[in-house]
């Protein structure tokens, strides 16, 4: 079965740093580019984040440039979100997904989500 | 950046009436175009990716149109399970952005 498995999320500190993790399994990990897409509490879906199967080639959002940093393991076939600086405006589900051509770059396997709360 | 600007924010609908919602980008992306279904407390699931290729498993009550900067999500007939918001995206170029999203609610 092809899964997604998020983890790392919880409450942190303003000005505080929370590395997620996001485990895939059923599928040919490194044939596939990642992404991180959130959604603040009753909002909508906002991009964060992606990588290419090789994780030579990573982008970002505009709000989380110079304090996220994405990559991945291949050999564990794992994604990683490093998140530095945290503030209450990051509060969010975050789910990682994955995307390729076959499905027009649209982000098709998506995890269950993991809560970030940035609060004192 | 790319802005997508769905159409409307929510529709009051009946089962099996047809409802369609537009998404439109501030700029072309030729077919570069997704769409998705969120119910509460759960991930997106998608429905639609190149403006109008079915996902696998998806009902073909679900359809798609569009290419350029216009884009339209139809359902033919709608059923109790499609009560939820729905999202267009776009991946024409990073960074990729989201519509804000219609919400379809039962009259």
């Amino acid at each position: 079965e092809v899964q997604l498995l998020e983890s790392g999320g919880g409450l942190v500190q303003p000005g505080g740093s929370l590395r997620l993790s996001c485990a895939a399994s059923g599928f040919t990990f490194s044939s596939y580019a990642m992404s991180w897409v959130r959604q603040a509490p009753g909002k909508g879906l906002e991009w964060v984040s992606a990588i290419s199967g090789s994780g030579g080639s990573a982008y970002y959002a505009d709000s989380v440039k110079g304090r996220f940093t994405i990559s991945r393991d291949n050999s564990k076939n794992t994604v990683y979100l490093q998140m530095n600086s945290l503030g209450a405006e990051d509060t969010a589900v975050y789910y990682c997904a994955d995307y390729s051509s076959s499905t027009g770059f649209a982000f098709d396997i998506w995890g269950q989500g993991t809560m970030v709360t940035a609060s004192s | 950046d790319i802005q997508m600007t769905q159409s409307p924010s929510s529709v009051s609908a009946s089962v099996g009436d047809r409802v369609t919602i537009t998404c439109r980008a501030s700029q072309g992306i030729s077919s570069w175009l997704a769409w998705y279904q969120q119910k509460p407390g759960k991930a997106p699931k998608l429905l639609i990716y190149a403006a109008s290729s079915l996902q696998s498993g998806v009902p073909s009550r679900f359809s798609g149109n569009g290419s350029g900067t216009d884009f339209t999500l139809t359902i033919s007939s709608l059923q109790p399970e499609d009560f939820a918001t729905y999202y267009c995206q776009q991946a024409h170029s990073f960074p990729y952005t989201f519509g804000q999203g219609t919400k379809v609610e039962i009259k």
